[in-house]
């Protein structure tokens, strides 16, 4: 079965520091693999997503992912993070089933 | 603007009462989701809908049930029988078969116990 793992419940760091969100999946062959954010009390939204091609992918707000097969892993990556970066974070799993699976989420806190 | 609607933003369900809450889209998806949020647990499925009249059970189907009698509309009643629904629901769509297209969200809808 396919599943989703967020290590990090609670991560915090400084305006304008580079950040990394880690994702680990678990599903027989390559999966389609996402990045959502979600603000307080609101929806999700998209910020990239990966299903083939080149392993490093570009998403909005200026968000990275690399697919790293090897490691089964799926990181989200920043250069400087912005206060307004601050918000919860999902990584998501499809194995082909039109259903997404989500991790448990990381919020990221930002300080000043 | 096309997107989906969840209605209402709050409600509030007392012991033994059913709720209903509304999910509409206008942006001609097929299929439509509900997923339930927990703190700490992330979002689990309840139910989802490839077509109009047939929808499937998710993770965590007990104490729910849906209908999808229009396209547009993916209403999710919560019954007395779910015993913990206290919870934040969202409602997505997306076209069927287009495993690689993303989840379209609506804004939620928090659900408490008076």
């Amino acid at each position: 079965a396919q599943s989703v793992t967020q290590p990090d419940i609670h991560i915090t760091v400084s305006e304008g520091a580079s950040l990394e969100l880690r994702c680990n999946y678990s599903y027989g062959a390559t999966p389609y693999l996402f990045w959502y954010v979600q603000s307080p009390g609101q929806g999700l939204q998209l910020l990239l997503k990966y299903f083939s091609g080149d392993t490093l992918v570009q998403g909005i707000k200026g968000f990275e992912a690399e697919f790293k097969r090897s490691q089964s892993s799926f990181n989200l990556r920043k250069p400087s993070v912005h206060w307004s970066d601050a918000a919860e974070y999902f990584c998501a799993v499809d194995g082909a089933t039109n259903k997404l699976i989500f991790g448990t989420g990381t919020l990221l806190a930002v300080q000043p | 603007d096309g997107g989906i609607t969840q209605s209402p933003k709050y409600l509030f369900r007392k012991e033994g009462q059913n709720v209903t809450l509304s999910c509409e889209q206008n942006l001609n998806h097929d299929a439509m989701y509900w997923y339930r949020q927990d703190p700490g647990q992330g979002l689990r499925l309840i139910y989802y809908s490839q077509i109009v009249n047939d929808f499937q059970k998710g993770d965590i189907a007990e104490g729910y049930s849906v209908s999808r009698e229009k396209k547009e509309s993916f209403p999710l009643t919560v019954t007395s029988a779910q015993k913990n629904p206290t919870a934040f629901y969202l409602c997505a769509s997306t076209t069927w078969g287009q495993t690689n297209e993303k989840l379209f969200f609506g804004s939620g809808t928090q659900l408490s116990v008076l």
